[in-house]
């Protein structure tokens, strides 16, 4: 069983501060993991990807892997209002489907 | 492009009717995926196809759920007979390609099924 673990939240941060993400995952030979966004009552979103250990930046958005610990985060600076969403992570093992955490609800308090 | 397009978006039936979703990919995508989001279980892969050719099934819970692709622009998720249980929002997603670090997959709206 290929699983993510997610803190359901709510995380609830104040506007402008940063907001952190956190997801593990059970399968090493995982490769590629990915951060969607869900607003509500919406179709989730692709936001950042990322599959080598490190940091990535996209804008506000910054993903971090670390694969010896089987973690993945995913950091928002200068938070908004608008931010305030359900955030799956995910990720590919070795066949060709996603694996889905059941997300974090993020609430951005202005 | 339109994006993937699903129908019904809401969809209220009663124990023991069948339920046919519908679903069409975003033109020039080869697979094709179906999900059932729960509060519970969260997103659940049910099936994937490439180039209409059914993948990987083992998600479909049971034999009361099917699912077919008889084009590359057409594909359907159906349930017979429904049951309470399976109420759930259900979200067709394509993508150009899948198991890359590039893949994307995009949603569709989803259809919010309601079995009384």
């Amino acid at each position: 069983q290929k699983e993510v673990e997610q803190n359901s939240g709510p995380l609830s941060v104040p506007e402008g501060a940063i907001a952190s993400l956190n997801c593990t995952y059970s399968d090493r030979g995982s490769q590629s993991f990915f951060w969607y966004r869900q607003y509500s009552g919406k179709s989730p979103e692709l936001i950042m990807s990322i599959y080598s250990n490190g940091d990535k930046e996209d804008g506000r958005f910054t993903a971090q892997l670390n694969k010896a610990s089987q973690y993945v985060s995913l950091l928002i600076r200068d938070s908004q209002p608008s931010d305030s969403a359900t955030y799956l992570c995910a990720f590919f093992s070795a066949g060709y489907a996603l694996n889905f955490g059941k997300g974090t609800s993020l609430l951005v308090t202005p | 492009d339109a994006g993937v397009i699903q129908s019904p978006r809401h969809e209220v039936t009663e124990m023991g009717q069948e339920v046919t979703l519908r679903c069409k990919p975003i033109s020039g995508h080869d697979y094709l995926f179906w999900y059932r989001q729960t509060m519970m279980r969260g997103l659940e892969l049910l099936i994937y196809f490439n180039n209409n050719v059914p993948i990987d099934d083992s998600g479909m819970p049971e034999d009361r759920f099917s699912a077919k692709m008889p084009n590359a622009s057409f594909s359907t998720l159906k349930i017979q007979p429904s049951e309470p249980r399976d109420s759930a929002v259900y979200f067709c997603a394509s993508s150009l390609t899948s198991g890359a670090i590039t893949d994307t997959q995009y949603f569709g709206p989803g259809t919010r099924l309601t079995v009384l």
